[in-house]
Formats: structure tokens, C-alpha cells, sequence
């Protein structure tokens, strides 16, 4: 089953806007990742917030996490052609020795030039 | 670094037939992971091993599928025999330590489809 959940599951802006997606999860989590992958590709890592962060900032990427409602948001400012992907959510959770890293259904991005 | 390579790339394959993937994890790194993606399911984890040791392998879809690492730089996944339900995209990964936090490199994945 699948620990985050993305929300749009699709999102189409024009070059320049700002592209927002957020993800939801159901346990406790050590931290969060977000991931990118352009078609055909491996997925590649963008950012990472620990769960007593709130608030991280990479480049034109802000993530956000709130714990309490168990979500997190990624923000992409000036979006540009090349921002087209997909973008995964992933929790982090140990379980024991375990590591439990369990991603999210993803977020189709489309930037129009 | 070269990265995660995996082979091959792209496989076709007839339904009962033995399929193997192969993977070499970045060098120094101590977990490797085997992911399958599909439309349906989306990006599931089969199994992943620490210091070459199998430490979960709960994703593991049934008795066809076997994973092995027989030294820090190679794992291979084998499906046999293969059904078309096995069609997907094979991404193996890898990172310094299981350690929570510790960022994990994809190979670009083997896109397998069986018919």
C-alpha cells in the first residue's frame, strides 16, 4: 500500500508560474523526501525535510510539513519547460532495523513554454 | 561516480521464460534496493539489502521472484517462470547506509514486458 498520497495527480501551468503539489501520509515518519522523475528516467532526489523541520528551501524549491495534519507541500517557483516530471513524495520510517521508505502515487507536472 | 548502471535496458520477453536483471550499486554504498514501477500500483519496494545481507523482502510479489547479492557491487532480481502481470519498469537503487535520511541514487531502470 502506499504511505503518501500526491495531490494533483495532474497539474498543467505555463512556464514562469508556480507550481504547487502536496502529499498526504498515514504514520509517523522519520522524515520526508521528494523526488523527481523525467520520462523514461530513474528517479532523482530533490530535497529532504526531517520531521521537526517545517519549512526547507533548495533553489526554487520550497517543501513544507506539517506534522500534525500528516502532509507536505512542494512548491516550485518559476516554473520552466524543464521542471516537466513527475514528482514523487517519499516517507521515511524506521521500523526496528528496517528502513521503511514508501512513496506516493506522484504528480504528473506539464510546464507550457 | 558513474551512478546505479543496470541491464539491461529494455526486455521482451515470452511469457514462462527466465528473466534476470542485473545491478551495480554506486561504489562505497552499503544498501541496494530493488523497486518495481507500474501504472497501476505505482513504485513498490520488493526487497532491499544491507551490507550485502537481505534485510526485507516482504515486497517480494511471490516464489518466482528471487533477489541475491553476492558481493558489494552486484545483485541480480530473477523472475522465472515470467507472466505478462510481471511487465513493468525495475529500478534499482542505492544508498551509503539503511540509515534513515540517507539519500537513495536510481539506476534508470529496466523496462521489462512479457508476453
Amino acid at each position: 500500500s502506499q504511505q503518501g498520497e500526491e495531490d494533483p495527480q495532474a497539474l498543467s501551468i505555463q512556464e514562469g508560474e508556480n507550481a504547487t503539489m502536496n502529499c498526504s501520509y498515514k504514520t509517523s515518519i522519520n522524515n520526508l523526501q521528494w523526488y523527481r522523475q523525467n520520462s523514461g528516467r530513474g528517479l532523482v532526489h530533490l530535497i529532504l525535510i526531517r520531521s521537526n523541520e517545517r519549512e526547507k528551501h533548495s533553489g526554487r524549491l520550497r517543501v513544507t510539513l506539517d506534522t500534525s495534519k500528516k502532509s507536505s507541500s512542494l512548491l516550485i517557483t518559476a516554473s520552466r519547460a524543464a521542471d516537466t516530471a513527475s514528482y514523487f513524495c517519499a516517507t521515511d520510517a524506521a521500523s526496528g532495523s528496517a528502513r521503511q521508505l514508501t512513496f506516493g502515487s506522484g504528480t504528473q507536472l506539464t510546464v507550457l513554454p | 561516480d558513474a551512478g546505479v548502471i543496470q541491464s539491461p535496458r529494455h526486455e521482451v520477453t515470452e511469457m514462462g521464460q527466465e528473466v534476470t536483471l542485473r545491478c551495480k550499486p554506486i561504489s562505497g554504498h552499503n544498501s541496494l534496493f530493488w523497486y518495481r514501477q507500474t501504472m497501476m500500483r505505482g513504485l513498490e519496494l520488493l526487497i532491499y539489502f544491507n551490507n550485502n545481507v537481505p534485510i526485507d523482502d516482504s515486497g517480494m510479489p511471490e516464489d518466482r521472484f528471487s533477489a541475491k547479492m553476492p558481493n558489494a557491487s552486484f545483485s541480480t532480481l530473477k523472475i522465472q517462470p515470467s507472466e505478462p502481470r510481471d511487465s513493468a519498469v525495475y529500478f534499482c537503487a542505492s544508498s551509503l547506509t539503511a540509515s534513515s535520511g540517507n539519500t537513495i541514487y536510481f539506476g534508470e531502470g529496466s523496462w521489462l514486458t512479457v508476453v
